[in-house]
């Protein structure tokens, strides 16, 4: 069975810094997705990033960008000039490219503080 | 479009009642899931349906959960015989088949307190 792995349960930043978020997962395929999903309070998940396990190129949206380390099996959220609304709890997650169902296993979630 | 909408936002129950629980997805997607996801925690799947059939049901769904998703539009999650450990958010997702790279987009999530 695959299992996300979140090791860090908080993590805090000042305002306009860079935080980096650890993810790792363990599976046996070689076709997946990985994705990280942003909760804030208001509890609606929100997709931040995704990543294609056959790219070798690293995703990249705006302030989010993703460390894909396929062999190592880690997948690190990077989130660049932090504003006071990425302040929320975050989650990684896989999914197996070949299932017909496509659900998503999730890590345990890091929770992000900005300091103003 | 207003998105994945679930209803109730919040559910209160004493110990041993039923409660069901609503979810209507986008409306042009076909694909729904349930997931639970306790304090603290990510969510865990539950069961997932593609238009009305449902395809698969996690170890996590004892006896007393049921889902139906009639019609391949809205779905319903109903606990049977509530326990406190049942205490959680219940997720519902929702997504479209035609691109495996397909988003899935959550609900609000209904709390449950079983007390």
């Amino acid at each position: 069975a695959q299992t996300v792995t979140q090791s860090q349960p908080e993590m805090s930043v000042q305002e306009a810094e860079t935080v980096t978020l650890s993810c790792t997962y363990d599976t046996s395929e070689s076709d997946y997705y990985l994705f990280w999903y942003k909760q804030p309070p208001s509890r609606q998940m929100i997709l931040v990033i995704r990543q294609e396990a056959y790219k070798q190129q690293n995703a990249t949206e705006n302030r989010f960008s993703v460390n894909f380390q396929k062999a190592a099996k880690s997948f690190s959220l990077k989130i660049s000039d932090s504003q006071l609304g990425d302040a929320a709890m975050y989650f990684c997650a896989y999914r197996y490219w070949g299932a017909a169902g496509n659900k998503l296993t999730f890590g345990g979630g890091t929770r992000v503080l900005v300091k103003p | 479009d207003t998105g994945v909408s679930q209803d109730p936002r919040h559910k209160i129950t004493k110990r041993g009642q039923n409660v069901t629980f609503r979810c209507d997805p986008i409306s042009e997607h076909n694909r729904l899931y349930w997931y639970r996801q306790t304090l603290g925690q990510g969510p865990e799947f539950l069961t997932y349906f593609q238009n009305e059939a449902q395809l698969e049901k996690s170890r996590l769904l004892s006896d007393r959960f049921s889902a139906e998703r009639p019609k391949g539009s809205f779905s319903t999650l109903e606990i049977q015989r509530t326990e406190q450990g049942d205490s959680a958010m219940y997720l519902c997702a929702s997504s479209n088949r035609v691109s495996t790279l397909s988003e899935a987009f959550f609900g609000q999530g209904t709390r449950l307190t079983v007390v």
